[in-house]
């Protein structure tokens, strides 16, 4: 079994700042994925970043990087130089591997980019 | 090339109707995904297709839920009798192989229960 926690409902902050998201998940899966995903207003969910939990090195796409901590179940989502664009609902999320494939995500942390 | 497909985008239906949603899945994709977000909240899941195999039903609510995907590509939620706790947003995803790891998901139909 799989859970996700997001603790934080909504942030904002100005354009071009940095801004970090959080997430805390607990699992009985010894191999697992992590992944960010994000979910524009009326838009259709895409993914943002993705970990493999095997791996010790962080992921990072463009301006969008993660800070896992393994131990501490902890699996945060930094963006770099926000953008308007980046307004949206962001879901933390895992699965299993190898036939456990279906997500389990958190209740998701709307960010708002003001400019 | 197209994504996933939902439709119809919205529905309401009055209390104790049948509904069907429907997913075109992007075209040869083997898994997909049925999964449930209620207003506020991050998506649930419901069941799990890989091909026409049924192979994960053990997020559906209750017995009035039912999903099909008889030649492994279309897929058919259906909601039979529907009850006002059913009102929420029905998102499909499919992803290529059997163990791919990125979902790909369709816009949702939004279904209000009146």
């Amino acid at each position: 079994a799989q859970t996700v926690t997001q603790s934080q409902p909504e942030m904002s902050v100005q354009e071009a700042e940095t801004v970090t998201l959080s997430c805390t998940y607990d699992t009985s899966e010894s191999n697992y994925y992590l992944f960010w995903y994000k979910q524009p207003p009326s838009r259709q969910m895409i993914l943002v970043i993705r970990q493999e939990a095997y791996k010790q090195q962080n992921a990072t796409e463009n301006r969008f990087s993660v800070n896992f901590q393994k131990a501490a179940k902890s699996f945060s989502l930094k963006i770099s130089d926000s953008q308007l664009g980046d307004t949206a609902m962001y879901f933390c999320a895992s699965h299993g591997m190898f036939g456990n494939e279906k997500l389990t995500f958190g209740t998701g942390t709307r960010l708002t980019i003001i400019p | 090339g197209a994504g996933v497909s939902q439709s119809p985008r919205y529905k309401v239906a009055k209390r104790g109707q049948d509904v069907a949603l429907r997913c075109d899945p992007i075209s040869g994709h083997v898994s997909l995904f049925w999964y449930q977000q209620a207003l506020g909240q991050g998506p649930e899941f419901l069941t799990y297709f890989q091909n026409e195999a049924q192979l994960d039903k053990s997020g559906l609510p209750s017995d009035r839920f039912f999903a099909e995907r008889p030649e492994g590509s279309v897929s058919t939620l259906k909601i039979q009798r529907t009850q006002q706790e059913d009102s929420a947003v029905y998102l499909c995803a499919s992803t290529p192989g059997a163990h791919s790891y990125e979902q790909y998901f369709g816009p949702g139909t939004r279904l209000t229960v009146t």
